[in-house]
């Protein structure tokens, strides 16, 4: 079965600190992709990237920042974390192309205190 | 991207058919239908997706109307296990990746 592993569950970090969310995928996909999921407000694309060292802004970029140095890496960064940015994180990947579903990991819950 | 307007809510009987309507009356040409659903506390899966024919899987059905303004997915006998957040996404390409935008979807109940 092809995988997404993000590699936390839970995650309570102080305000202040910096944050690092890792995803790994081994399915060789080309795009990687970080959302978070807030209630009420449903799942919004925060960065994305459809190649090694590459990476695009989505929707809401403000207080993130991203790394891509391997193809099976993405990594999302709090620089500095605040609680307006606890909230449920996903990461997806696919493959290039528009006959290819995304394949998601299980999110990491991330708590700023 | 083509917006998509879902119920926010549906209750089905276990062993039923569940059909799930979305509309996407703006959706362009090359843009495709996907079906994504959110079991709680999980990652969205994929279940299916269609571009203006009817598409079939191990999981679900996806009839698309014939102006493309509309879908409905079918999960054919619904179980307990499909309690879900199902999404109803049109795809829009930007700069060689695929961006899916979420929306609110529909909470679909399972009853025994």
């Amino acid at each position: 079965d092809v995988k997404v592993t993000q590699s936390s569950r839970y995650l309570v970090k102080r305000t202040g600190e910096k944050v690092f969310l890792e995803c790994v995928q081994d399915m060789d996909h080309e795009n990687m992709f970080w959302y978070r999921q807030d209630p009420g407000l449903g799942l919004r694309l925060i960065y994305f990237s459809y190649d090694v060292k590459m990476k695009e802004k989505g929707d809401i970029p403000e207080g993130y920042s991203v790394s891509r140095e391997k193809k099976e890496r993405f990594s999302l960064i709090l620089e500095s974390a605040s609680t307006n940015q606890t909230s449920m994180y996903l990461c997806a990947s696919t493959v290039g192309g528009q006959d290819y579903g995304y394949t998601f990991g299980s999110g990491t819950r991330l708590t700023v205190v | 991207d083509a917006k998509t307007t879902q119920p926010p809510s549906m209750d089905c009987a276990e062993g039923r058919a569940a059909n799930l309507p979305c509309n996407h009356s703006t959706i362009s040409g090359n843009e495709y239908v996907y079906w994504y659903r959110q079991i709680h506390s999980q990652g969205p899966q994929y279940i299916i997706h269609g571009l203006k024919n009817n598409e079939t899987n191990e999981m679900a059905s996806l009839i698309i109307t014939e102006d493309r303004k509309s879908s409905t997915l079918i999960l054919p006998h619904a179980t307990l296990r499909d309690t879900a957040v199902y999404y109803c996404i049109v795809r829009g390409l930007i700069q060689g990746a695929q961006k899916l935008v979420f929306g609110q979807g529909t909470r679909l109940t399972i009853n025994p």
